[in-house]
């Protein structure tokens, strides 16, 4: 059975820092991996999808990698601002469209 | 974009009462899920589906039921409602293309069971 962690859970960093969130997972079967946002009693917006076959994918300020054979995945934050507050959330997609959610990281960004 | 509306963002209900929490999704997607968001325990998927009329258990279907008769929408029953029930409920979809598209979600509905 598949499962994602989360490092850290918290994370308070001032304005302007470079931040990276770290996810793992157990099996490497998979068909992606995806990074999410969440803000306080929101649902999920999606941020980057990388798929299996790939090493990373970028959004502006946001860059994710994966490496499969470890069984993890990065989602590196440039220039942090108070605006990326927000829990950060990793799933990975396995058989029959399902995914697996790790338990977040919880970003704080002070001005 | 993608829209996923879920009907209530708040709502509160007694024991025993059964629940319907509704999602509709404007995308003409395949595949749909309901999953509840607990403190601590992250996300879980309840039920999920296909395509109209089909339903597979996720990781805690008990105590639920789902229904699919459009393909837009996918409602959560709750049968016989109870405290430990009480949860954020998030609804998505996504389209079947091979796991190159992510799932988009809803805004959510925040449950009480009194």
């Amino acid at each position: 059975k598949q499962e994602v962690t989360q490092i850290p859970a918290a994370l308070s960093v001032p304005e302007g820092e470079n931040l990276v969130l770290n996810c793992s997972f157990t099996d490497s079967a998979i068909y992606n991996l995806q990074w999410f946002r969440q803000d306080p009693g929101k649902g999920l917006t999606s941020l980057l999808l990388i798929q299996s076959s790939q090493r990373e994918q970028t959004s502006g300020r946001l860059n994710a990698s994966l490496d499969k054979s470890s069984g993890r995945s990065t989602l590196y934050i440039a220039a942090s601002q108070p605006g990326d507050s927000a829990t950060y959330l990793c799933a990975a997609e396995t058989s029959g469209s399902r995914l697996t959610f790790g338990e977040g990281t919880q970003l704080t960004v002070n001005p | 974009d993608v829209k996923v509306t879920q009907s209530s963002r708040y709502l509160v209900k007694r024991t025993g009462e059964k629940v319907f929490l509704e999602c509709v999704q404007d995308m003409d997607h395949e595949n749909m899920f309901w999953y509840r968001q607990d403190p601590g325990l992250g996300l879980r998927l309840i039920y999920f589906s296909y395509d109209v009329k089909m339903k597979e258990k996720g990781d805690i279907p008990e105590g639920y039921s789902v229904s699919r008769e459009k393909k837009e929408r996918f409602s959560l029953i709750l049968e016989s409602a109870s405290t430990n029930q009480t949860s954020m409920y998030l609804c998505a979809s996504s389209t079947q293309t091979g796991g190159n598209q992510p799932q988009h979600f809803g805004d959510g509905t925040r449950l009480s069971i009194l």
